[in-house]
């Protein structure tokens, strides 16, 4: 797991509040991702970066704003959160994205756990 | 279209014994097959993946999965599970060759009791 680092761990925050996850990956890795885990529902993909680009977006409301300033660094910028977007929330790297990479490992960190009160 | 399915949320077994967590697969095309663990208050961890060639892959921590073309199916399986083995287990699925992403089944409780 040292591979993906996310901070922080754990994070509360109000409804009001604005809040930053961090994900950085030391594997040299050229694309990644966000992932939203809630209980009992399967990994919903929430963005996907490329060489700092982002290729998707999963109809992901707009009060969660990723930022990708290079290729070793990801952020999830949240504001006006509601209770529902309580999870765990997983950052992942793979080597490349697209088609030719379809066989790519996805690389996780350990998550945040986020609880919107 | 790609799906993943896996037909067990729950599986127990006693610690010593062989375990099977199933996986059943739709994809149009060939799929590239993978297998998750997830321990408590942690992030995925990669177990193993088929690509092609050997139907029978072995990976991590003593887990091997068999593809299985015609029954559509990915099972991960272990001689001889431990208690250690406890943990949620996430199969996925991508065509060969395709850009959409990595879609996950929703996951497996492992139980292995001592």
């Amino acid at each position: 797991e040292t591979g993906v680092t996310q901070t922080p761990r754990h994070l509360v925050m109000g409804m009001t509040n604005k809040k930053s996850l961090k994900c950085e990956q030391h594997l040299g890795h050229n694309a990644m991702y966000w992932y939203k885990q809630s209980a009992k529902k399967p990994l919903e993909l929430m963005f996907v970066y490329s060489l700092e680009e982002r290729v998707e977006n999963n109809s992901v409301p707009s009060r969660f704003s990723p930022e990708c300033p290079n290729s070793s660094h990801l952020f999830l910028h949240l504001h006006t959160l509601q209770p529902e977007d309580s999870a765990l929330y997983l950052c992942a790297s793979s080597p490349g994205q697209g088609a030719a990479y379809s066989a790519d490992t996805q690389y996780f960190g350990p998550g945040t756990r986020l609880t919107v009160l | 279209a790609q799906s993943v399915a896996q037909p067990e949320d729950q599986v127990n077994v006693a610690e010593g014994n062989p375990l099977t967590v199933k996986c059943t697969y739709s994809v149009s095309g060939n799929p590239y097959l993978f297998w998750y663990v997830q321990y408590p208050n942690r992030g995925l961890q990669f177990l193993l993946k088929y690509i092609t060639g050997d139907n029978l892959v072995k990976g991590s921590y003593g887990f091997e999965a068999e593809f299985n073309k015609s029954q559509t199916s990915f099972h991960l399986k272990k001689p001889s599970a431990l208690v250690s083995d406890s943990a949620l287990y996430f199969c996925a699925v991508r065509v060969s060759g395709s850009a959409r992403q990595l879609t996950f089944g929703s996951g497996t409780q492992l139980t292995v009791l001592p």
